[in-house]
């Protein structure tokens, strides 16, 4: 089966970091691009970072640039995001998300179930 | 950045009637546009890429359309499990941005 388990999320204080992981199966990890997607409580979507297949490129949005790295293990089938300063605002569910690519346009077709990073006092 | 602006935020209508969500880009952006769909407690899912192609498995009654600036997601005739939120989302540049949203309920 095809799918992206999170784990990793939980509460921490503003300043503080916290690792979280996706594991992948059911397809070849190594072949594509990975994101990380986040979804503040009752809001909309924002794309946080991707990285390509060997992790040579690394792309952010710029609210996190200098305080987030995305990484991946392909050996083990592994995605990280290491994020440090954490913010209140950075209070999100944070999905792990496969990117397809067909033709070289994003189509992320895979979602995790998503974990749940809390920034607070 | 690039920004992506739906219309409506929100829409009611009836089992079988015709769904037109736009999205507005600030830049043209080709065609390199994707549509979601996200129903309540769950994780989203992929409807379109590439503007109008459709994904595997995808329901033929969703298409989309649309080149340089202006998008549209159609359903053809809404049906119950249709009911969700629907994003837009940019792959023409970074940062790669969605739109904010277009909750679809029904009457």
């Amino acid at each position: 089966e095809v799918q992206l388990v999170e784990s990793g999320g939980g509460l921490v204080q503003p300043g503080g970091s916290l690792r979280v992981s996706c594991a992948a199966s059911g397809f070849t990890f190594s072949s594509d691009w990975m994101i990380w997607v986040r979804q503040a409580p009752g809001k909309g979507l924002e794309w946080v970072a991707n990285t390509n297949q060997d992790g040579s490129k690394k792309y952010y949005m710029d609210s996190v640039k200098g305080r987030f790295t995305i990484s991946r293990d392909n050996g083990k089938n592994s995605l990280f995001l290491q994020m440090n300063s954490l913010k209140v605002e950075d209070t999100a569910v944070y999905y792990c998300v496969r990117d397809v690519s067909p033709h070289n346009y994003d189509a992320f077709d895979i979602w995790g179930q998503g974990t749940m990073v809390t920034v607070s006092s | 950045a690039i920004q992506m602006t739906q219309s409506p935020s929100s829409l009611s209508a009836s089992v079988g009637d015709r769904v037109t969500i736009t999205c507005r880009a600030s830049q043209d952006i080709r065609d390199e546009l994707s549509w979601y769909q996200q129903k309540p407690g769950n994780a989203p899912k992929l409807l379109i890429y590439g503007a109008s192609s459709l994904q595997t498995g995808v329901p033929s009654r969703f298409s989309g359309s649309g080149s340089g600036t202006d998008f549209t997601l159609t359903v053809s005739s809404l049906q119950p499990e249709d009911l969700a939120t629907y994003y837009c989302l940019q792959d023409y540049n970074y940062p790669r941005t969605f739109g904010q949203g277009t909750k679809v309920e029904i009457k």
